[in-house]
């Protein structure tokens, strides 16, 4: 496709249940991030990925978070045991290194509510 | 990465010019100034970004003073569509060496106005 796609574009879920969020990016983009950002504030970061180098998972708020990327293609982002808290719009960009990596593409966002 | 300043609303009129500042004095050497906008309900948006040069795309241009302590977002003719929340960021080019995650401040508010 042409930019960042992701699903689904919103999310209720009971507290405590799993949820799994996808992102497809730009063919081509090797790399990956995913960001939350809460309503009315800015982007916090979660996790990157980059070709086959290990993950930067310092962003991930706790041990209920995870997420897997397959080669460089499709990422999902994983919350188990979900909390109020974790209530967000949880968005994914990817960018190119390979050509300076200075822009970023985000995808529309995953708006997940949790009651 | 270098601090920015902005403005925290503007109003533009429909079809006129909308010109948006960003004060970035400490900026060093070899960082770039990105602009992003996010409309609402919507992810961030990439606009542009510059060094030293102006630089035109087709969303927008981009003027940064002589010392480069200050730039500014040029939408030629703005129009409704174009009411979101800019972001004026400064960012060292990418290495491609790690991750490099995208920072925003407040930004500014645009409305364009009927």
């Amino acid at each position: 496709g042409a930019g960042v796609s992701q699903s689904p574009s919103n999310k209720v879920t009971e507290k405590g249940k799993d949820v799994e969020l996808r992102c497809d990016p730009i063919s081509g983009h090797t790399a990956l991030y995913w960001y939350r950002q809460r309503l009315g504030q800015g982007l916090e970061f979660l996790i990157y990925f980059q070709g086959n180098s290990a993950p930067d998972k310092s962003g991930l708020p706790s041990d209920r978070f995870s997420a897997e990327r397959t080669g460089e293609s499709v990422s999902t982002l994983t919350i188990q045991r979900t909390q109020q808290e974790d209530s967000a719009v949880y968005l994914c960009a990817s960018t190119n290194p390979g050509t300076g990596g200075r822009e970023q593409y985000f995808g529309p966002g995953t708006r997940l509510t949790v009651t | 990465d270098a601090k920015t300043t902005q403005p925290p609303s503007m109003d533009c009129a429909e079809g006129r010019a909308a010109n948006l500042p960003c004060n970035h004095s400490t900026i060093s050497g070899n960082e770039y100034v990105y602009w992003y906008r996010q409309i609402h309900s919507q992810g961030p948006q990439y606009i542009i970004h510059g060094l030293k040069n102006n630089e035109t795309n087709e969303m927008a241009s981009l003027i940064i003073t002589e010392d480069r302590k200050s730039s500014t977002l040029i939408l030629p003719h703005a129009t409704l569509r174009d009411t979101a929340v800019y972001y004026c960021i400064v960012r060292f080019s990418y290495s491609g060496a790690g991750s490099y995650q995208l920072t925003f401040g407040k930004g500014t508010k645009l409305s364009v106005i009927p």
